[in-house]
C-alpha cells in the first residue's frame, strides 16, 4: 500500500507570495492532519479534516486555510507568506479521527522556504 | 490548553546504554499518548501508543513507555540503545476531540 505522499517537496518564495501545498492520503485513509514543524517551535498542529469538513484546528492565522476534497485528498494554502512561515509542513492521515486511537501515518513532507 | 513536555533536548549514549526519555503532559480530560520516531531522513513514524489499559505500552524496536496518570508522564525506555535508534523522539498527546499536541522533541545520538 503506498505510504502519504507530498507535492511539492521543496518550495521557495518570496514574502508576500501565497503557495499551495498537496497531500494524497493512504488509500481508505479519510482524516488529514497538517503540522508546522520548525527548530525553535518543534510539531505544531494546523488543521485536520475528515470527510471534507474541518474537525480540529491549531493556533494559527487565517492566511493558514486548507480543504479536503472527496478522494481524501487534501491541499493546505498560506496567503502572503512571511519569513517565520519558513518551515517543513507534515501531513498525516490516518483511518478516522472519531476513534482518536488511530495511528497516524506520516508524509515526508513540503520543505517551505520563503526568502 | 494541552500541552506536552520533553525533558531532554539532546541525549548522547554509547551503545548498550539504557535510554528513559522523559516526557509530560498537562490537560485536564482523557488523553491518549503516542511516541513517534523520526529517523534521518525518513518519515515521522508511530513507537507506540497508549490508549487505555496496562499502563506500560510496548513498541517496535524493543521500546516501551509507561503511564503514570499521578505525575501526568508517558516516559520512553529501551534497556539497551543501538546506534540504529539514533533519531529524534516525540512525545504527543491527542485528546477525545482528536487535536494533537507535541513536545517539541529529543534528539537522541547513540555512540558505536
Amino acid at each position: 500500500k503506498a505510504g502519504v505522499t507530498q507535492t511539492p517537496r521543496y518550495l521557495i518564495k518570496t514574502r508576500g507570495q501565497q503557495v499551495t501545498l498537496s497531500c494524497s492520503p493512504i488509500s481508505g485513509h479519510r482524516s488529514v492532519s497538517w503540522y508546522q514543524q520548525t527548530p525553535g517551535q518543534g510539531l505544531q498542529f494546523l488543521f485536520e479534516y475528515f470527510s471534507e469538513t474541518q474537525r480540529n484546528k491549531g493556533n494559527f492565522p487565517g492566511r493558514f486555510s486548507g480543504r479536503q476534497f472527496s478522494n481524501s485528498r487534501s491541499e493546505m494554502n498560506v496567503s502572503t507568506l512571511e519569513l517565520g512561515d519558513s518551515a517543513l509542513y507534515l501531513c498525516a492521515s490516518s483511518l478516522a479521527t472519531i476513534r482518536v486511537t488511530d495511528t497516524q501515518y506520516f508524509g515526508p513532507g513540503t520543505r517551505l522556504t520563503v526568502l | 490548553a494541552q500541552s506536552v513536555s520533553q525533558h531532554n533536548h539532546h541525549v548522547i549514549l554509547s551503545e548498550a546504554a539504557s535510554l528513559e526519555l522523559g516526557c509530560n503532559y498537562s490537560y485536564g480530560g482523557t488523553v491518549n499518548l503516542f511516541w513517534y520516531v523520526q529517523y534521518p531522513g525518513q518519515h515521522l513514524q508511530l513507537l507506540l501508543k497508549y490508549f487505555s489499559g496496562d499502563p506500560l505500552v510496548k513498541g517496535i524496536k524493543g521500546f516501551e513507555a509507561e503511564f503514570i496518570k499521578s505525575k501526568f508522564s508517558f516516559n520512553l525506555r529501551k534497556p539497551s540503545v543501538q546506534w540504529s535508534d539514533t533519531a529524534e523522539y516525540f512525545c504527543a498527546v491527542k485528546n477525545n476531540a482528536g487535536k494533537s499536541t507535541f513536545g517539541d522533541g529529543t534528539t537522541l545520538t547513540v555512540k558505536p
